[in-house]
């Protein structure tokens, strides 16, 4: 069975430094997909990035990048001089290619950014 | 705008005292879902449902019950509803059931006493 594990449970970091959120995933299948999520303290779910397994080339977005590494079932996550509006809970999620649109989440790394 | 309405933001209730949390999305989508979060256990799927008239269970379906008749509807029914459904739950859809991203409502606080 699938299954997505978040060992941080809480990070705290002073604005401006860079942070790693770190994502491990456990899977059977070949075709996968993994996700990451934003939940501010709004409370609402926001995607940040979708991934299949067959694409391994990192991604950043602005001050976001992902690292993907199929050896070592990781899609790890950075944010390079960190704000205080990132703050909030994020979650990597993992999704089987037969499983429909059923997202298996981990549970979660709260990020607290401070001025 | 595109987006997933949940009603209510909150609910508190009493053991037993049957109660329905709405979800409605506006963007056409096939596929919705229900999550319910708890702390340290993220997010876990109850129900989904792939389209019309068809749902499904998810990892944690117990004590729960949905429907599909519209396209844009997807209650979640707690028939009778217990201390341990205790949670924040989420609505989600996506336009098919195919490894899509999904959007999520703003999800329900409910609290059962």
């Amino acid at each position: 069975a699938q299954k997505v594990t978040q060992a941080q449970t809480e990070i705290s970091v002073v604005e401006k430094e860079d942070v790693t959120l770190d994502c491990v995933y456990e899977t059977r299948d070949t075709t996968y997909y993994l996700f990451w999520y934003k939940q501010p303290p709004s409370g609402e779910l926001v995607f940040l990035i979708r991934r299949n397994s067959f694409d391994e080339q990192n991604e950043i977005s602005g001050r976001y990048s992902w690292n993907f590494q199929k050896s070592t079932s990781s899609f790890n996550f950075t944010i390079t001089a960190s704000q205080v509006v990132d703050s909030a809970v994020y979650f990597c999620a993992l999704s089987e290619l037969d499983a429909g649109n059923m997202l298996t989440f981990g549970g979660g790394t709260r990020l607290m950014v401070k001025p | 705008e595109a987006q997933v309405t949940q009603n209510p933001r909150y609910l508190i209730t009493v053991t037993g005292k049957k109660l329905t949390v709405t979800c409605s999305q506006n963007m056409n989508h096939e596929y919705m879902s229900w999550y319910r979060q708890d702390p340290g256990l993220g997010l876990r799927q109850i129900y989904y449902s792939m389209n019309v008239e068809v749902t499904d269970k998810g990892d944690v379906p117990e004590g729960y019950k949905v429907s599909r008749k519209e396209k844009r509807n997807f209650p979640l029914i707690l028939e009778s509803p217990s201390p341990n459904q205790t949670s924040l739950y989420f609505c989600a859809s996506s336009r098919q059931a195919t490894n899509e991203k999904l959007f999520f409502g703003s999800g329900t606080q409910l609290s059962v006493l």
